[in-house]
């Protein structure tokens, strides 16, 4: 069946503005996770949606990082005013019981 | 905090020349250990979770095992396609507490 799927899969952009990625998780996950992975770094969490409930946004590095999930399934990352140091792979997981299963990944190249 | 660390940071292998990979934990009560594949460009890939000491679990040539501090990625015989990038990964909490490795940059020479 289908995968985690992300766009896009590429996204230079210059500092100062914003960018959006998304996530389309698997259908029925009802868990959705975004890491953020760069170079000799391990995956570091930055937000996880459950259902219904409100999100746990304790990764977030700073409030310039927002994320929503619209109808329990896509979800949005936001970055606004962005810096040199927001210059990583985002990764986008999905979870059914226990097991995460990612997505190819935005990089993200800020100029 | 739990943490993660993963051992050698690189290993290069010769066609067939098995090895394990270690992964050394600290948790404040282990739910669950996973390892994941992840190749150049790509997301991590599922391989294995394990949830108690003394577990194993195999796939191909790969075969994990867990104790109460550290886990093996054991792999025989590898073959170049095995090259990659070998992540682990435990929860301790909720699901969310997931922590990960640097991983282990495997490279098997043909």
């Amino acid at each position: 069946g289908a995968g985690v799927s992300q766009s896009p899969s590429n996204k230079v952009t210059e500092k100062g503005k914003d960018v959006e990625l998304r996530c389309d998780p698997i259908s029925g996950h009802t868990a959705l996770y975004w890491y953020r992975q760069s170079l000799g770094q391990g995956l570091e969490f930055l937000i996880y949606f459950q259902g219904n409930s409100a999100p746990d946004k304790s990764g977030l590095p700073s409030d310039r990082f927002s994320a929503e999930r619209t109808g329990g399934s896509v979800s949005t990352l936001t970055i606004q005013r962005t810096q040199q140091e927001d210059s990583a792979v985002y990764l986008c997981a999905s979870r059914l019981k226990d097991t995460q299963y990612f997505g190819p990944g935005t990089r993200l190249t800020v100029l | 905090e739990d943490q993660v660390t993963q051992s050698p940071e690189a290993l290069r292998l010769q066609e067939g020349e098995s090895s394990s990979l270690n992964c050394s934990y600290t948790v404040s009560g282990l739910r669950g250990l996973f390892w994941y594949r992840q190749d150049p460009g790509k997301g991590p890939e599922f391989l294995f979770t394990l949830y108690s000491a003394g577990e194993e679990k195999e796939k191909e040539r790969l075969k994990a095992t867990l104790t109460k501090k550290e886990s093996f990625l054991h792999i025989t015989a590898p073959k170049p396609e095995d090259s990659a990038t070998y992540l682990c990964a435990v929860y301790s909490g909720g699901y969310q507490k997931v922590t990960f490795g640097i991983g282990t940059k495997l490279q098997v020479i043909p």
